[in-house]
C-alpha cells in the first residue's frame, strides 16, 4: 500500500478483555516498530521487528503485551487482560532495509480506550 | 525511557516569526531525526541529521546538531498557521540503533 495502515482506528474495550491491533507496513519495509503514546507525551517504544523476528522487545511493559509478525509483513499487537492504564494511541511505523540512517513512516495509530 | 528532551514544552508565536525548538539527549547517537505530529495521530518525518553533520536545511527548516553538547535545534523560518503542530526529536543510539527514542515534544502554536 501507499502508506502504513493501522486498524482499527479506534477501539473501545472493557477492562479485562483481550484486544488485537493490526499494522500493515509499507511493502518492502523489513523493519517494523510499535510505539505507545499517551496524551501530551512523546511516543514510547514498545517493540521492533526485523523481518519476522522481534529484534528488540525491551519496551513491552509486561507480559500482557505481545506482538507477532509471522510472515514478515503484517504485525499484530496483542494485549491481554486490558487495564485502564493501557488506554493510549498505539502507533506503528516501518522503515526500509538499512535501518540506521533511514526515516520511519508512521501509521495514523489506533486509539485504544479501556473502560 | 525517553532519551530526548525538548524545550520549550510549548511555544506560541505570531505568523511570520521564526520558531526555534531545542532537543537534548543522553547517549552517543548515529543520527537524530525531527518529526511533526498533528492532532495526536501519525507522525511525519521532517529531517534526519547524521552524527557527523552539523547543520542541515530543508525548505524553511534548519536543523543543527552539536554532539559535544548532545543537543539539536530545529528552526522554522517565516512560520505559517499550518505549522501549528507538535514537534518531536528522536535519536538512534550507537548501541541499540534499531529503535528510535522520542522526546516529549514541543507544542507549537502559530497565531494568525
Amino acid at each position: 500500500g501507499a502508506g502504513v495502515s493501522q486498524t482499527p482506528s479506534n477501539k473501545v474495550t472493557e477492562k479485562g478483555k483481550y484486544v488485537e491491533l493490526r499494522c500493515d507496513p509499507i511493502s518492502g519495509h523489513t523493519a517494523l516498530y510499535w510505539y505507545r503514546q499517551s496524551l501530551g507525551q512523546g511516543p514510547e517504544f514498545l517493540i521492533y521487528f526485523q523481518g519476522t523476528g522481534a529484534a528488540d522487545d525491551s519496551g513491552l511493559p509486561n507480559d500482557r503485551f505481545f506482538a507477532v509478525r509471522p510472515e514478515g509483513s503484517v504485525s499484530t499487537l496483542k494485549i491481554q487482560r486490558t487495564e485502564r492504564g493501557d488506554s493510549a494511541v498505539y502507533l506503528c511505523a516501518s522503515s526500509s532495509p538499512g535501518v540506521v540512517n533511514t526515516e520511519a513512516f508512521f501509521g495514523q495509530g489506533t486509539r485504544l480506550t479501556v473502560v | 525511557s525517553q532519551q530526548g528532551e525538548e524545550d520549550p514544552q510549548a511555544l506560541s508565536i505570531q505568523e511570520g516569526e521564526n520558531a526555534t525548538m531545542n532537543c537534548s539527549y543522553k547517549t552517543s547517537i548515529n543520527n537524530l531525526q525531527w518529526y511533526r505530529q498533528n492532532s495526536g495521530r501519525g507522525l511525519v518525518h521532517l529531517i534526519l541529521i547524521r552524527s557527523n553533520e552539523r547543520e542541515k536545511h530543508s525548505g524553511r527548516l534548519r536543523v543543527t546538531l552539536d554532539t559535544s553538547k548532545k543537543s539539536s535545534s530545529l528552526l522554522i523560518t517565516a512560520s505559517r498557521a499550518a505549522d501549528t503542530a507538535s514537534y518531536f526529536c528522536a535519536t538512534r543510539s550507537i548501541q541499540g540503533a534499531q529503535k528510535l527514542v522520542f522526546g516529549q515534544g514541543t507544542r507549537l502554536t502559530i497565531n494568525p
